[in-house]
C-alpha cells in the first residue's frame, strides 16, 4: 500500500523563478492538502484540493496556486519566488468522507531559494 | 481564529523514563480533533495519537497517552518508557470538525525531544 509520495526531494531555485512540486496521495485517498514548514516552525496550511477544486485556502498570496488531477494527484506551483519561500513543503492526503481519520503526510520537498 | 501553543521548545528525558509535552489551544468550536505528530530528521510527519473532542476518555496508544482537558483547552502528551527512537520534533495539531469532512490542520511550533541513553 503506497503512502504519500512527493517529488522532487530537494530543489534549488533563484529569486523570481517559478517552481512546481508534485504529490501522489495514499491509495484510496481523494483529498490533498499542502503545507509550508519554515525552518524551526510548525507546518502552515496553504490549501486543500478535493474533486479537482480548491476547497480551502490558508493565508498565502496568489503566487501560490495548485491543481488536482482526475487521479487525485496534485501539484503546487509557486511563481515569482522570494527568499522567504525557502521551506519544506509537505503534502498530506485523506479521504473526504471519513471525518475522523488523520491526514497522511509525505516526506516533503525541500525548496531552497538563492 | 484557532491557535495552538507549545510552550516547551525543547525537552530532554532519560531512556526508560517518562516525559510530558504540553499543548494548549484556543477555539470557539465544540467539535474538533486534536493530534500529536512526530517528525524525525527524516522529515515525514508521523501520527502518534489523536483525540476527538466529544470523547471524554483520554486516548492511549501503547507507550503514548494524552491528558485532554477540554475546559482548560489543554492537550498534553505523555511518553512512558522513553526509547532512543522517540527523539524527534513533536507537533500538537488542531482540526475543526469540518461539516463531516476533512478540515485543515493547525500546528503548534513544536517541541524538540532528546532522549539520553
Amino acid at each position: 500500500d503506497a503512502g504519500v509520495t512527493q517529488s522532487p526531494t530537494h530543489l534549488i531555485k533563484t529569486r523570481g523563478q517559478q517552481v512546481t512540486l508534485r504529490c501522489s496521495p495514499k491509495s484510496g485517498h481523494d483529498t490533498v492538502s499542502w503545507y509550508q514548514q519554515a525552518l524551526g516552525q510548525g507546518p502552515q496550511f496553504i490549501f486543500q484540493y478535493y474533486e479537482e477544486e480548491e476547497r480551502q485556502r490558508g493565508n498565502f498570496p496568489d503566487r501560490f496556486s495548485g491543481h488536482q488531477f482526475p487521479n487525485y494527484s496534485s501539484e503546487l506551483n509557486v511563481n515569482a519566488l522570494l527568499l522567504g519561500d525557502s521551506a519544506l513543503y509537505l503534502c498530506a492526503s485523506s479521504l473526504s468522507v471519513v471525518s475522523n481519520q488523520p491526514q497522511h503526510f509525505g516526506d516533503g520537498t525541500r525548496l531552497s531559494i538563492l | 481564529a484557532q491557535t495552538v501553543t507549545q510552550s516547551q521548545p525543547e525537552m530532554s528525558v532519560q531512556e526508560a523514563e517518562t516525559v510530558t509535552l504540553s499543548c494548549t489551544y484556543d477555539t470557539s468550536e465544540s467539535d474538533y480533533y486534536l493530534f500529536w505528530y512526530k517528525q524525525p530528521p527524516s522529515r515525514q510527519m508521523i501520527l502518534v495519537i489523536r483525540q476527538e473532542a466529544y470523547k471524554q476518555q483520554n486516548a492511549t496508544e501503547n507507550r503514548f497517552s494524552v491528558n485532554f482537558q477540554k475546559a482548560a483547552k489543554s492537550f498534553s502528551l505523555k511518553i512512558s518508557d522513553s526509547q532512543l527512537g522517540d527523539a524527534a520534533m513533536y507537533f500538537c495539531a488542531y482540526r475543526d470538525y469540518y461539516g463531516g469532512s476533512q478540515g485543515n490542520l493547525i500546528f503548534g511550533k513544536g517541541t524538540k525531544l532528546s532522549v539520553k541513553p
